[in-house]
């Protein structure tokens, strides 16, 4: 079946602009994560979703950051004023029950010159 | 507050040798343990995971390995080829929603 699905793959924006990463997640489930992982780190929480509320959002950098699921499927991460510190690969994730495993998708990769 | 650490940062071998990656966790209510390999450029991906109710866990060469009272958990590799190498990394769930991921290990098996 189809797996995590992100959009963009890539990209590339100016410092200062204003940006949206899509996340399509497994059909039915759930819980919905949004990680930040920069070259040779480990994936760094960011915001968890469980249906439509933000249920945790304490890894969101600051208040540039917002994400939003309004129908409790898809995900759109948002960055405003975007600063060259941004860079890095967004990843989502979804999963259909606790102490079940993460669904990876494959990233969008955020350059900010 | 919660913590995965995770060693070593990067391991070599030959190839057909054994590797193992060893992560300690902080939170005594973590009870789920899974394991992810990531290639370059490609999303990390499940290669094994363990419950808190047994101690070890086998698929093909892959195993890991539990120590709830000493609060670490292994993954061993063995006969390791080429294409195991990639980025693995450890994570910690306590039952909730929250996943606590190491630092990652870059492994390279040598031919």
């Amino acid at each position: 079946g189809a797996g995590v699905s992100q959009t963009p793959s890539n990209k590339v924006t100016e410092k200062g602009k204003y940006v949206e990463l899509r996340c399509d997640p497994i059909s039915g489930h759930t819980a919905l994560y949004w990680y930040r992982q920069s070259l040779g780190q480990g994936p760094e929480f960011l915001i968890y979703f469980q249906g439509t509320g933000a249920a945790d959002d304490s890894g969101l950098p600051n208040d540039r950051f917002f994400a939003v699921r309004p129908e409790g499927s898809v995900s759109t991460l948002k960055i405003q004023r975007t600063e060259r510190g941004d860079s890095a690969v967004y990843l989502c994730a979804s999963r259909d029950g606790n102490n079940s495993p993460l669904h990876f998708g494959n990233g969008t990769r955020l350059t900010v010159t | 507050g919660e913590n995965v650490e995770q060693h070593p940062s990067t391991l070599s071998v030959q190839e057909g040798d054994s590797a193992v990656i060893k992560c300690t966790y902080s939170d005594s209510a973590s009870n789920y343990f899974p394991w992810y390999k990531q290639e370059l450029g490609k999303r990390p991906q499940l290669i094994i995971d363990i419950r808190s109710n047994v101690g070890e866990k086998k698929d093909q060469r892959i195993a890991v390995t539990l120590n709830k009272t000493a609060k670490h958990f292994s993954l061993h590799i063995t006969e390791t080829q080429p294409e195991d190498s990639a980025v693995y990394f450890c994570a910690a769930s306590s039952g909730t929603y929250k996943y606590i991921f190491g630092t990652g290990t870059r492994l390279k098996v040598l031919a």
